[in-house]
């Protein structure tokens, strides 16, 4: 399995500021994702995160309120930007680590509350 | 939307039954994958299930595919207390791709 962590793994924030958060794997690979988890909901995919590309965002999302880096092929990170009470979510991102096993390992997670 | 959907929305059974949660979905699939959450942790992998499988085993879990029907169950055996949690069916479209999710299933095992 892949050893996924993110930072922070909790955060506070007030409404109209921005919070970044960092996603590492332990390996390389090639496409990672980034997910939302609303409260009591299932997990909505945000964006996908090319390497040396732009990220590919799921209708409903923008780069402008999500925006994603994706410097190296362990490391990305995801922006939520001027946060507003609905950004309240659990957002996790997740790899595929090879192709024979197609197995998507998901980070722990980050909850974040917007006040 | 590829997304399926999953029944029943929430479980509740005592310890020791067996506890079957069913997933549909809507296009052609490459694989489906379950996943186990506890009360809002991060998720677990459970099992992946490719469209030319019909049946896969891990230990008390049993996880059946059906393309015609475009559907999938889970079944867990002899259920404990610990396998409370909610139970996510996810489907990859392509191989070493994004998953899409379904809304989930939550199961309470009662002592």
């Amino acid at each position: 399995s892949a050893v996924i962590s993110q930072k922070p793994s909790r955060d506070i924030c007030q409404r109209g500021t921005s919070l970044t958060i960092q996603c590492q794997v332990d390996s390389q690979v090639t496409m990672m994702f980034w997910y939302r988890q609303q409260p009591g909901q299932s997990l909505t995919l945000i964006a996908t995160a090319n390497q040396g590309s732009e990220a590919t965002y799921e209708s409903g999302f923008v780069i402008d309120k999500f925006p994603i880096s994706r410097p190296n092929l362990t490391f990305s990170t995801l922006t939520v930007s001027n946060m507003s009470p609905e950004d309240s979510s659990i957002y996790l991102c997740s790899v595929v680590r090879d192709r024979l096993t197609d197995t998507q390992y998901f980070g722990p997670g980050t909850r974040l509350t917007v006040l | 939307s590829q997304q399926g959907e999953e029944d029943p929305q929430a479980l509740s059974i005592q310890e020791g039954e067996n506890a079957t949660m069913n997933c549909s979905y809507k296009t052609s699939i490459n694989n489906l994958q379950w996943y186990r959450q506890n009360s809002g942790r991060g998720l677990v992998h459970l099992i992946l299930i490719r469209s030319n499988e019909r049946e896969k085993h891990s230990g008390r879990l049993r996880v059946t595919l059906d393309t015609s029907k475009k559907s999938s169950s889970l079944l867990i055996t002899a259920s404990r207390a610990a396998d409370t949690a909610s139970y996510f069916c996810a489907t990859g479209k392509t191989s070493y791709d994004k998953v899409i999710f379904g809304p989930g299933t939550s199961l309470s095992v009662i002592p």
